[in-house]
């Protein structure tokens, strides 16, 4: 069965540094994988995904993560945090053998200092 | 088009009493999904629903927690003799098989 680990709950960067956040993922085949955001009193909603294909993708807002099989990893990063990037983030996984069943990690909360 | 949407957005019931949740989701999603989001926590997963395969039941905390979802459409989850640790926001989702979740806007349950 799949499973996602985010590293670290909370993150604090400041405003034009770079954000990284941290998923390793485990997976007997081949996954899908998620990053979604919520931001503070809002649904969660999709950054971006990988499905097949090109490993580097981008999403909205400035963000890319890459997968890395070799590291069953996909970090979400973005070059440079401004303060409306303050919110949750939490990376997902699904895969065939599981019906395509979705597991979310804990979440990580990214603070923007000024 | 429509997204998904819950109802009640709110919910204040009284330790024991049974509440009913509801869930419409995306015209033509197959996938359906409801989460339990407590303060501070991520998304715990309860229940999947696929298409006409039978249900995902492995995230539900208690037998006191059920749902369904009829028409391959509408679904509800039913806590029965709700308890204070039952308080949080559920999220519902629904997505085509192999795509993206949409979720609703939740609904916030308190137990008092």
């Amino acid at each position: 069965a799949q499973s996602v680990t985010q590293l670290g709950s909370h993150v604090s960067v400041s405003e034009g540094a770079l954000v990284l956040l941290r998923c390793n993922y485990s997976s007997s085949v081949p996954p899908y994988l998620f990053w979604y955001v919520q931001y503070p009193n809002q649904g969660l909603q999709l950054l971006l995904k990988y499905t097949t294909g090109a490993t580097l993708v981008k999403g909205i807002n400035g963000f890319e993560a890459e997968f890395k099989k070799s590291e069953t990893s996909f970090h979400l990063t973005k070059p440079s945090a401004h303060m409306s990037d303050a919110a949750e983030y939490f990376c997902a996984v699904s895969e065939v053998e599981g019906g395509f069943k979705t597991i979310f990690g804990a979440g990580t909360r990214l603070f923007v200092k000024a | 088009g429509a997204g998904v949407s819950q109802s009640p957005s709110n919910k204040v019931t009284e330790k024991g009493k049974d509440v009913e949740l509801r869930c419409d989701p995306i015209s033509g999603h197959t996938a359906l999904y409801w989460y339990r989001q407590s303060l501070g926590q991520g998304l715990e997963f309860l229940i999947y629903f696929q298409g006409n395969s039978a249900p995902d039941k492995s995230g539900l905390p208690s037998d006191r927690f059920s749902a369904e979802r009829t028409g391959g459409s509408v679904s509800t989850l039913t806590i029965q003799r709700t308890q204070q640790e039952d308080s949080a926001v559920y999220l519902c989702a629904s997505s085509l098989v192999t795509a993206e979740q949409y979720f609703g806007p939740g609904t916030r349950l308190t137990v008092t």
